[in-house]
């Protein structure tokens, strides 16, 4: 079965200092991983995914994330934090029952000026 | 490309009524759509998949009667929530995907249930 968790339920940054999220996950099968930004009643949208192939994963906005196989895990991270990056961010990985998506707890990103 | 709506975006409702939201994938053909149940500073809670023309596979926990799932074409899926009442407020997130390798997510749905 797989599971995902995310560490720290809310972070929190100076505008330009560097975001790390922090999302483990298991899976009994390769894991096709995501991770997803939620602003204020909206829907999610995808920052950024990982498949298959390079490790190193570039998505929107200057949002990056590695996966590591051998630690399980898939952090997420910017450079520098700006004002609008604040925001709910979700990990998530594939299930492997019928392209179900199985979701972290979710993790709230304060950017302080 | 990719887009997904979802309407209406806020409903508010008596108790005892019914509710539909619809789900539209507005530019990809949608093999299989997804809803989601999202409370106040929660993550989200699968509640059904469905597929075109076939029965919706319900989550453990979630009433097949209560919540009803149509998926009648490849561009639509509606979500019937049936006789409302205030424990059933929250925020309804719908998606698409194509290939069921990757979702693409409505901008959700506000219902409130007084």
């Amino acid at each position: 079965a797989q599971s995902v968790t995310q560490l720290g339920s809310h972070v929190s940054v100076s505008e330009g200092a560097l975001v790390l999220l922090r999302c483990n996950y298991s899976s009994s099968v390769p894991p096709y991983l995501f991770w997803y930004v939620q602003y204020p009643n909206q829907g999610l949208q995808l920052l950024l995914k990982y498949t298959t192939g390079a490790t190193l994963v570039k998505g929107i906005n200057g949002f990056e994330a590695e996966f590591k196989k051998s630690e399980t895990s898939f952090h997420l991270t910017k450079p520098s934090a700006h004002m609008s990056d604040a925001a709910e961010y979700f990990c998530a990985v594939r299930g492997n029952q019928g392209g179900k998506l199985i979701f972290g707890q979710g993790t709230e990103l304060s950017v302080k000026p | 490309g990719a887009v997904v709506s979802q309407h209406p975006s806020r409903v508010i409702c008596k108790s005892g009524t019914s509710v539909k939201i619809e789900c539209r994938s507005l530019d990809f053909q949608a093999t299989t759509m997804f809803w989601y149940r999202q409370f106040p500073k929660q993550s989200l809670m699968l509640m059904a998949t469905s597929n075109e023309g076939s029965k919706a596979t319900y989550e453990q926990g979630v009433e097949k009667d209560k919540f009803l799932i149509n998926h009648a074409s490849l561009t639509l899926s509606t979500l019937t929530v049936t006789s409302a009442h205030p424990e059933d407020s929250s925020f309804y997130i719908c998606s698409a995907s194509a290939t069921g390798y990757e979702q693409f997510f409505g901008p959700g749905t506000r219902l409130t249930v007084l």
